[in-house]
């Protein structure tokens, strides 16, 4: 059980361009998701807080028009790289928590890699 | 969210234990610890997670120090498929995790 299914796995784009990640909760139901970006040989930066229903919170330095985030349906989570550059190239993850307890642990999704040229 | 430390790389013979110790010293009372792993190019996995029992579960156990300032990840026989970068972080009420660098395990043949 848990599982959380990330699409696209990867994806190469031009400069300019905006790409959307979907992230599913194949066997829950998640009211809260997270994104985060993870830069080569280095760990997990979290980027927003998706809650079901309601705005996403960024984590400081994040910006929110540049990294969109939709959290429409318990189960669904995307989110979209507006007018991506080669900076934004990076390995983005989502992840789910099941149920409402505090001790729930969070899903992982395996991840996007994201490469803009 | 508490800060962890934790070793940059250990090194484990296959079939031996591995411990993998992290500090959370500033881990405040309702904050749970929690353990993932992440292989190379995939999302991290969940391994098991305390507050603070020590918990075991089928892929490992979690030690946790009587005053909660560090525990220890245990891998009762480790095998080449648990060469990973393992993480330790801890989350409360807010339900964020705060990941650090982690611990690269090589697990020997």
């Amino acid at each position: 059980g848990a599982v959380v299914s990330q699409h696209p796995s990867w994806v190469i784009c031009k400069s300019g361009t905006s790409v959307k990640i979907e992230c599913r909760s194949l066997d829950f139901q998640a009211t809260t998701m997270f994104w985060y970006r993870q830069f080569p040989k280095q760990s997990l930066m979290l980027m927003a807080t998706s809650n079901e229903g309601s705005k996403a919170t960024y984590e400081q330095g994040v910006e929110k028009d540049k990294f969109l985030i939709n959290h429409a349906s318990l189960t669904l989570s995307t989110l979209t790289v507006t007018s991506a550059h080669p900076e934004d190239s990076s390995f983005y993850i989502c992840s789910a928590r099941e149920g409402q307890g505090t001790s729930q642990p969070q899903h992982f999704g395996d991840g996007t890699r994201l490469s803009i040229l | 969210d508490a800060k962890t430390t934790q070793p940059t790389s250990m090194d484990c013979a296959e079939g031996r234990a591995a411990n993998l110790p992290c500090n959370h010293s500033t881990i405040s009372g309702n904050e749970y610890v929690y353990w993932y792993r992440q292989i190379h190019s995939q999302g991290p996995q969940y391994i098991i997670h305390g507050l603070k029992n020590n918990e075991t579960n089928e892929m490992a156990s979690l030690i946790i120090t009587e005053d909660r300032k560090s525990s220890t990840l245990i891998l009762p026989h480790a095998t080449l498929r648990d060469t990973a970068v393992y993480y330790c972080s801890s989350g409360g009420s807010n339900y964020k995790l705060t990941f650090g660098k982690g611990t690269l395990l090589t697990v020997n043949p």
